[in-house]
């Protein structure tokens, strides 16, 4: 069985511009979760989806962030224009179950560099 | 609000070593607590998962318990080896919600010295 999986693994691009992170969950996984982790921080959830729907957006930054998740298979999350700030490594997870066991299993991110 | 907090955040031991991580939350309504590691470079992979009804949980040579109602959760690995180096991840989920997001705490950063 495949694991999450995220493209691109790394991504340079300079302020203004615009990045598209994808993230495919395990196959039958109705829960879909987007976390980042800016340098010297912990690891912050963004949000949350179930199947298309956004259960909890309450993590994302601002407005310049777009989450979507067509269909109820892959997601994206868009920035659009990126700041500097925005720069950090872009973790999805994926749940099958929700509740008191609802491991995550997580991609191996992508790091996105601002510059 | 949640914290989570972990400490030491760095730790460096020599091979065959037992040693111990620990995690404290300041909101015990939790539904459950994850311990992960992370390799550099790569994802979050998932040790062990313990629910709030549970003490602890065991797989291998890691051992993780929780005591839910001081917020402590500690993850104990027994004789460690230079390929259990990595950062290790404490997160629990908080009841009462129904997204069942994780909050993590900084993570430890283990060295095992051969």
């Amino acid at each position: 069985e495949a694991g999450v999986t995220q493209f691109p693994s790394h991504s340079v691009i300079e302020k203004g511009q615009t990045v598209t992170l994808r993230c495919d969950p395990i196959s039958g996984h109705d829960n879909l979760y987007w976390y980042r982790r800016v340098m010297g921080k912990e690891i912050k959830f963004l949000l949350h989806f179930v199947k298309e729907s956004k259960q909890d957006e309450s993590g994302m930054p601002n407005n310049r962030f777009l989450a979507e998740r067509t269909g109820g298979t892959y997601s994206t999350l868009k920035v659009q224009p990126a700041e500097l700030e925005d720069s950090g490594v872009y973790f999805c997870a994926s749940s099958k179950f929700s509740g008191a066991v609802n491991t995550q299993y997580f991609g191996p991110g992508t790091r996105l560099t601002v510059l | 609000k949640q914290e989570v907090t972990q400490i030491p955040a760095a730790l460096s031991v020599p091979e065959g070593e037992n040693l111990v991580l620990n995690c404290s939350f300041t909101d015990s309504a939790i539904y459950n607590l994850q311990w992960f590691r992370q390799d550099p470079g790569k994802g979050l992979t998932s040790l062990l998962l313990i629910q709030s009804s549970q003490r602890e949980q065991t797989s291998g040579r890691l051992n993780a318990s929780l005591d839910k109602s001081s917020g402590r959760s500690t993850l104990y690995i027994a004789a460690s080896q230079p390929g259990d180096s990595a950062t290790y991840l404490c997160a629990v989920v908080n009841s009462g919600g129904s997204n069942y997001k994780l909050t993590f705490g900084k993570g430890t950063l283990l060295t095992v010295n051969p």
